[in-house]
């Protein structure tokens, strides 16, 4: 079974700032991964799609990136409204979590 | 813009069966490209998939290993909507439980793949007597 793994657990960057997140695949998942945002008490949103498509009304500022077992999200200049928590999911078959990224201000 | 609403009770005593109701609005349960999704949340497990139902020509469920034993997910046509029954259940089934849509994806090489777009607004379910 596939095992989703993101990295790292919490994440503490400035407003303006860049941040990165990861997200690392046990076997390939060809480029069938999205990145959700989740916030307290909400549920999860979709901000990509295909490792690297921006889902209907994202900001730019969010860009994904790569394909096979090694993929990163990245928010290029980060607004208060971005402090959340990130999942990856890869959808090769079913869906399948990673256990998420916590991105806090610092 | 596709909308899915929830129902059911917040509360389940240990051994009983834990019922919820996903309402759809802005697309079909028949739908020959979405598939409708029970996803749960919990500290201790993250989120965890647990099964589908969806319309090709004929009805299709999958189910989570971990509990297809004990769910059962169910289209009803009638009013554009799917359930989630999940039986015996214990204080391990306590979670946020969301209906979800996998939107109608792409398809290559004979296999279709379908990302989850649109999300219920998520319902606690506590298992306690």
């Amino acid at each position: 079974e596939i095992v989703m793994t993101q990295s790292p657990a919490t994440l503490s960057v400035s407003p303006g700032e860049r941040a990165t997140l990861s997200c690392r695949a046990s076997q390939s998942v060809s480029s069938n991964l999205a990145w959700y945002q989740q916030k307290p008490g909400q549920a999860p949103r979709l901000l990509i799609y295909g490792a690297s498509t921006r889902a209907t009304g994202i900001p730019a500022r969010f860009s994904g990136s790569g394909s096979g077992t090694e993929f990163t999200l990245t928010i290029s200049s980060l607004q208060s409204e971005d402090f959340a928590v990130y999942y990856c999911q890869q959808y090769n078959n079913w869906p399948l979590f990673g256990q998420g990224t916590k991105l806090e201000i610092k | 813009q596709v909308q899915l609403q929830q129902s059911g009770p917040g509360l389940v005593k240990p051994s009983q069966t834990l019922s919820l109701t996903c309402a759809i609005s802005g697309d079909s349960v028949s739908s020959n490209s979405a598939a409708w999704n029970w996803i749960r949340q919990s500290p201790s497990r993250g989120l965890e998939w647990l099964g589908r139902t969806y319309y090709r020509s004929k009805w299709y469920n999958d189910y989570a290993v971990s509990v297809k034993s004990r769910i059962t997910i169910n289209p009803d046509t009638s009013k554009n909507q799917f359930s989630l029954q999940l039986n015996s259940v214990t204080p391990e089934d306590t979670a946020v439980y969301y209906c979800a849509r996998e939107g109608p994806g792409y398809c290559s090489g004979g296999s279709c793949y379908q990302w989850v777009d649109y999300w219920g607004q998520g319902t606690l379910v506590t298992v306690s007597s």
